[in-house]
């Protein structure tokens, strides 16, 4: 009964390669997320969607993109992948209006770029 | 622009009290949260602090507010080693983007 999910956990890839990172919440909220961690622990917001429609996009490259087959799925897919982009992803998601619109993080998948 | 500061390593002994401190400049922030982060391991909320709050005690965490200073701190009473972990603050208004800290590594000593 894991709230946020994702898939897989580790990914070790080599440089050119196209890959995707599956997330799903079992929380019924409307809102998700995907972070970026990189090596010094700094996370940062790479996109948010709202009921499946695109609401933040901050200045990441376009190899990367954000899927929401629906409110509970927002998958992330990376073109050519660039050793730059070796860094552990979180997917998190809310529900927006609510008392505090806590964000909610799966475990993490760490991607790394060979 | 929008920047959540903190101190990156704390180091206390097991059984005292641990004060990890964040900054922050966007005074629009609605809550205000602290995560925890242990090794290998997603990101868990801890509390979080409603901006017209002065403080919020939840067991063994005390969050103080200080918003004229933007100053939040968050204290573990009675740390344990299994408190060692990374402790994010994080501001966030009502457009859903958090803003985190660089995250203040707790080093608990027995």
């Amino acid at each position: 009964d894991t709230a946020v999910s994702q898939t897989p956990k580790y990914l070790v890839t080599q440089m050119g390669n196209d890959k995707s990172i599956k997330c799903e919440q079992n929380l019924g909220h409307d809102t998700m997320y995907w972070y970026k961690q990189d090596s010094k622990k700094f996370l940062k917001i790479m996109f948010s969607y709202n009921n499946k429609e695109l609401i933040i996009n901050e200045t990441v490259p376009n190899r990367f993109s954000p899927k929401s087959p629906d409110k509970a799925h927002l998958n992330l897919h990376i073109n050519s992948l660039e050793l730059g982009d070796s860094a552990v992803y979180f997917c998190a998601s809310s529900q927006p209006g609510g008392q505090q619109e806590t964000q909610y993080f799966g475990p993490g998948t760490r991607l790394l770029v060979l | 622009g929008e920047d959540v500061e903190q101190s990156l390593f704390l180091s206390v002994r097991e059984g005292d009290s641990s004060v990890i401190n964040c900054t922050y400049t966007d005074s629009s922030s609605t809550y205000l949260y602290w995560y925890k982060q242990e090794p290998g391991a997603g990101l868990q909320l801890l509390t979080y602090i409603f901006s017209n709050m002065d403080m919020k005690q939840d067991q063994r965490l005390t969050v103080l507010l200080n918003k004229k200073d933007k100053h939040l701190s968050l204290r573990i009473a009675d740390t344990q080693t299994g408190d060692s972990a990374i402790y994010f603050c994080a501001g966030g208004g009502n457009t859903g983007k958090l803003i985190f800290g660089q995250g203040t590594t707790l080093q608990v000593k027995p």
